[in-house]
């Protein structure tokens, strides 16, 4: 079974870091591109960043450009997304997103809020 | 970048009814375009992709169509468990695959 477990959410300061984890399983991690996408409280679906399978292409969203960084350790299964920089807006439910051509298999997210 | 609108923002319905949702995107996508179900308090869900074919596990009652600049969402008859938002996403613009706003279907 495909599962994809996201950590690493909480509160944290303007100006701040915080770095997320996505543990992947029930699949050949390696094989796969990645992405974050985030959704803010209410609103819809943000695409943030894409990481391909071997990291030789990495994108990001203009909005986090220069503040995020998207990496992925294929011998841990994992992906990671080191946010710095941050701003009230980014506060949203982060979740991490298998590109099997779509995005077929979602985690549950984790939220992110970033306030004083 | 390719902006997508969804309409209506929200779709009143009763169960058993027929839901037509619009997606417009603004220059051609071919038909790279998928549908998501996104429940509150979870993570969204495939539904279709490539404007009309269903995801494994979708059942038959929703549907996709369209090409190019406009796409339709299809479900033939409201079951409870579908009343949810739908988002639209483009694959043509690789790898920024933008979301439409949204359309919320609630009961009505």
């Amino acid at each position: 079974e495909v599962q994809l477990v996201e950590s690493g959410g909480g509160l944290v300061k303007p100006g701040g870091s915080l770095r997320l984890s996505c543990a992947a399983s029930g699949f050949t991690f390696s094989s796969y591109s990645m992405n974050w996408v985030r959704q803010a409280p209410g609103k819809g679906l943000e695409w943030v960043s894409s990481i391909s399978s071997s990291s030789s292409y990495i994108y990001y969203a203009d909005s986090v450009k220069g503040r995020f960084t998207i990496s992925r350790d294929n011998a841990k299964n994992s992906l990671y997304l080191q946010m710095n920089s941050l701003r009230a807006e980014d506060t949203a439910v982060y979740y991490c997103a298998r590109d099997g051509y779509n995005y077929d298999y979602w985690g549950q997210g984790t939220l992110v809020t970033v306030s004083s | 970048e390719i902006v997508l609108t969804q309409s209506p923002a929200t779709l009143s319905l009763s169960p058993g009814e027929r839901a037509t949702l619009s997606c417009r995107a603004s220059q051609s996508v071919s038909s790279y375009l998928a549908w998501y179900q996104q429940k509150p308090g979870q993570a969204p869900r495939l539904l279709i992709y490539d404007a009309s074919n269903r995801a494994t596990g979708i059942p038959a009652r929703f549907s996709g169509s369209g090409s190019g600049t406009d796409f339709t969402l299809t479900i033939s008859s409201l079951e409870p468990e579908d009343f949810a938002v739908y988002y639209c996403q483009q694959r043509s613009n690789w790898p920024i695959f933008t979301f439409g706003p949204g359309t919320k279907v609630d009961i009505k």
